[in-house]
């Protein structure tokens, strides 16, 4: 049981470019989460799904996409990267809304020159 | 708007010596509160949920406490190795967790 994984674990890219985060969970929760995490700033929510096929927006969603394709996976998409997008993203899983507790991945470091 | 702080920042202590951390929040329809230890380039890792006034719950020398303004996360006779970030999170939505900024704890041997 692999829990929330991450892919990749540290990333670098140029201003302009984009990528793709890629977050899988294998605990079949319905809820899914991306969240950035700065100094100073904690946890912010950017997107979240609640189901296969469903994605909204959380506190932060400009300048990020998210797909929700399979239930185990969530995407997190930067089509033009920006310094301030420089953090640590967070990917987290739970079995419902509400008050269960959520279960996060071991983060991705990015950073935008 | 809602709000969660948490004090101190940063908290020193020695093995051995008990101490509390804080977490105030401000929120309509509380749903749940949550505590969470992070390590060093890792992920938060869940520790508590509590949903109302009065709650009290508690693993190995962690005990979190809830009142309807504040929360309270008793570390008793704290070791090395209970040295982290301990985030609190509330929600009020069928969702979002509103997160504090943390309070970074070391222990001292």
């Amino acid at each position: 049981n692999a829990g929330v994984t991450q892919t990749p674990k540290f990333r670098v890219l140029k201003t302009g470019q984009s990528m793709t985060l890629l977050c899988a969970q294998d605990m079949n929760h319905e809820y899914m989460y991306w969240y950035r995490q700065d100094p100073g700033m904690g946890l912010r929510l950017i997107h979240y799904s609640v189901g296969e096929g469903t994605t909204a927006k959380g506190e932060v969603p400009d300048g990020y996409n998210v797909s929700r394709l399979k239930k185990q996976n969530f995407l997190l998409g930067l089509e033009s990267a920006a310094p301030s997008q420089t953090s640590v993203y967070f990917c987290a899983s739970s079995y419902g809304g509400g008050a269960f507790e959520q279960f996060f991945g071991p983060g991705t470091r990015l950073t935008v020159l | 708007e809602d709000q969660v702080t948490q004090s101190p920042e940063a908290l020193r202590l020695q093995e051995g010596e008990s101490s509390s951390l804080n977490c105030s929040y401000t929120v309509s329809g509380l749903r749940g509160l949550f505590w969470y230890r992070q390590d060093p380039g890792k992920g938060p890792e869940f520790l508590f949920t509590l949903y109302s006034a009065g709650e009290e719950k508690e693993k190995e020398r962690l005990k979190a406490t809830l009142t309807k303004k504040e929360s309270f996360l008793h570390i008793t006779a704290p070791k090395p190795e209970d040295s982290a970030t301990y985030l609190c999170a509330v929600t009020n939505s069928g969702y979002a967790l509103n997160f504090g900024k943390g309070t970074s704890l070391l222990v001292t041997p």
